[in-house]
């Protein structure tokens, strides 16, 4: 299995704050890399497919680079709805893996 | 626009089979472009994903599945295409298979999931 590695795992930020959170992949998979949000109680989201494809409805202040093992999301300025959980998810070959996720607070 | 709705028992005896269903509101499930995925949640942890199917009536690949191998002696997906509806199977669960279930919809190409459904809570007790 690929194995999905998250940092940091938690993070605080204000509002206004560029976020930054860093997924690596243990084999390269291409840009086969995708994001989610999820609020406590909710589905996850998709925000970001591909690496770097902003899913529609999604604002634009989130952002996604890279390929081949390592990937980025950027919060360009925080928002209070962004405080949330934020998953990379690999979809380059099955099983399908998750990161551990990280925790944005304030 | 798609939605999906799960649905089945929130309590399931150990050694037991977990079923629940998935309904699929405006699409159909059966598409060459997307799949039908399960992925879990167990409380206060990560996502992992038990699997999906695709079903189209189109190519000779209808019905095929993939599981997770972790889960794959127990794990079952199939699809009702008169119900617009797919289901999960899991049997001989332990309290270890407690987990928010949800149901995706899985682009086949490129393997991100959207939308998922709200999911639902499977407790695992006697």
């Amino acid at each position: 299995d690929i194995q999905m590695t998250q940092s940091p795992s938690s993070l605080s930020a204000s509002v206004g704050d560029r976020v930054t959170i860093t997924c690596r992949a243990s084999q390269t998979i291409s840009s086969y890399l995708n994001w989610y949000q999820q609020k406590p109680g909710k589905a996850p989201k998709l925000l970001i497919y591909t690496a770097s494809n902003l899913q529609s409805g999604v604002p634009s202040r989130f952002s996604g680079s890279g390929s081949g093992t390592d990937f980025t999301l950027t919060i360009s300025t925080l928002q209070p709805e962004d405080f949330a959980y934020y998953y990379c998810q690999q979809t380059s070959t099955t099983p399908l893996t998750f990161g551990g996720g990280t925790r944005v607070e304030i | 626009q798609v939605q999906l709705q799960e649905s089945g028992p929130g309590l399931v005896k150990p050694s037991e089979t977990l079923s629940l269903t998935c309904t699929v509101s405006g699409g159909s499930v059966s598409s060459d472009t997307y799949y039908w995925s399960w992925i879990r949640q167990p409380p206060g942890k990560g996502l992992e994903w038990i699997g999906y199917i695709h079903y189209s009536g189109s190519t000779a690949y209808s019905g095929n599945t993939d599981y997770n191998p972790s889960l794959k002696s127990r794990v079952t997906i199939s699809v009702d295409t008169s119900r617009k509806q797919f289901s999960l199977h899991l049997s001989s669960v332990t309290a270890a298979d407690t987990a928010v279930y949800y149901c995706a919809r899985v682009q086949r190409m490129t393997g991100w999931c959207d939308p998922w459904g709200q999911g639902t809570l499977v407790t695992v007790s006697s």
